[in-house]
This record gives structure tokens, C-alpha cells and sequence, in this order.
């Protein structure tokens, strides 16, 4: 149980293009997501949280209107890097919280590798 | 300002050894405190958690020590072996809807 998908596993695209990425629970109702970015070697550093029907919350110094952050049902929630520039080119992680666990238990997913050329 | 330290920056053990990180922690407010392994182009998948009631939490080959008063927490891998090897990132969160706070990383490598 407490399976995170993400997906695309990997893209690349241009300069100035959109990409979106998509972060599902498959096997439990997530009512609250994180989103984290991670450059080689390092550790995770968390952009936004996002709740279920709400807006997300963004971390300091993350541009809310590059980082689009949906979550629209308890299941999926999607993150659109607008506008993307090389300096974007990260590895992106979401993670979701098991649904009524009294202790903030968080299950990632496999991430996503994006490449902007 | 990190509010989580995490030691040592890498580790090699021998096969068969004991791996130990370390983690301390500022904000007392923090009540649960997982360890998350992470193989190269994967997710940090988790590996044991624990909460401030207790002093000690094993499963398997895995155990975390924690020190509420020093304000410290270790994961302890016993019979260490190469498929161990990953990076380990202890974290800290307060209960409820709070993001985790994670430690910098400790990569783990051991040899045979």
C-alpha cells in the first residue's frame, strides 16, 4: 500500500515551453501533496504544499506563477513549470500524506527528471 | 537557518559493519522523525520512523536511537551490505499537516 506514481518519469523539452507533471496516490486518498526539487546531490527542497480543493501554499522563493501547483481531486495533483528555462532542469518529487494519519507519514513518489534544453 | 543537521556527509562501511548517521534537530516542536533511503534517479522511499515517546525503534536490520534531552536522533544499520547503498535523509516535521524538514544527506556506501 501507500503507492505514489508520477509521470512523465523523465522529459525534455525546450526553452520557453510548458511542462506538466502529474503526481497520483494510486492507493490511498491523499487530502494534502508537497512538491520538492532536487539538484545532484542534495537534498530535497520543498516548493509548495498543496491541499485538496485549495491553492497551494509556495515555500519562499518559489515564483507561484512559474511553478503552477493544481490539485484537484484526493488523488492527482499536477505541477506545470511554465515558461521553462535550462535553470529549471531539476529533479522534481512529490510526495502525499496518508490521508487521516495522526503523524505527518509522507509516501514520494519515483520523481521526475526534466531536462530543459 | 537548517533546522535539521545531518552527520556525516558520506560513509563507507565494510560489509557485514555497522552504519551509523546521525541528525540533530533545533525545534523542539518536532514530534515525528523519519529516515528516508534514496537510490540514484528514485524517489526517497521510507525507511523507519519514529515519534518522541519512545527512545529506541528497530525493524530489521534498521534502528533509531533517539535523545529527546540532546535533542539528537541516529539510524543505526546493522550487517551492513552493498545493497545498502543509497542516501539516507533524516527528517523532522511537526504532527499534522506540516511540511517535513529534511537533514542534508549522508551517502552510504558499502564495500565488500
Amino acid at each position: 500500500g501507500a503507492v505514489v506514481s508520477q509521470h512523465p518519469s523523465w522529459v525534455i523539452c525546450k526553452s520557453g515551453t510548458s511542462v506538466k507533471i502529474e503526481c497520483r496516490s494510486l492507493d490511498f486518498q491523499a487530502t494534502t501533496m508537497f512538491w520538492y526539487r532536487q539538484f545532484p546531490k542534495q537534498s530535497l527542497m520543498l516548493m509548495a504544499t498543496s491541499n485538496e480543493g485549495s491553492k497551494a501554499t509556495y515555500e519562499q522563493g518559489v515564483e507561484k506563477d512559474k511553478f503552477l501547483i493544481n490539485h484537484a481531486s484526493l488523488t492527482l495533483s499536477t505541477l506545470t513549470v511554465t515558461s521553462a528555462h535550462p535553470e529549471d532542469s531539476s529533479f522534481y518529487i512529490c510526495s502525499a500524506r496518508a490521508g487521516l494519519a495522526p503523524y505527518n507519514e509522507q509516501f514520494f513518489g519515483p520523481g521526475t527528471r526534466l531536462t530543459v534544453l | 537557518q537548517q533546522q535539521v543537521k545531518q552527520s556525516p556527509q558520506s560513509l563507507i562501511v565494510q560489509k557485514g559493519g555497522i552504519s551509523i548517521i546521525n541528525c540533530a534537530y533545533e525545534n523542539t516542536a518536532f514530534d515525528y522523525f523519519p529516515w528516508y533511503q534514496q537510490f540514484p534517479g528514485k524517489g526517497p522511499a521510507l525507511l523507519i520512523a519514529i515519534r518522541p515517546d519512545v527512545s529506541e525503534k528497530k525493524e530489521g536490520r534498521f534502528t533509531i536511537s533517539f535523545n529527546k534531552s540532546a535533542k539528537q536522533f541516529s539510524l543505526h544499520i546493522m550487517d551492513s551490505q552493498p545493497g545498502d547503498s543509497a542516501t539516507y535523509f533524516c527528517a523532522a516535521s511537526i504532527s499534522g499537516n506540516t511540511p517535513l524538514v529534511f537533514g542534508k544527506g549522508t551517502r552510504l556506501s558499502v564495500i565488500a
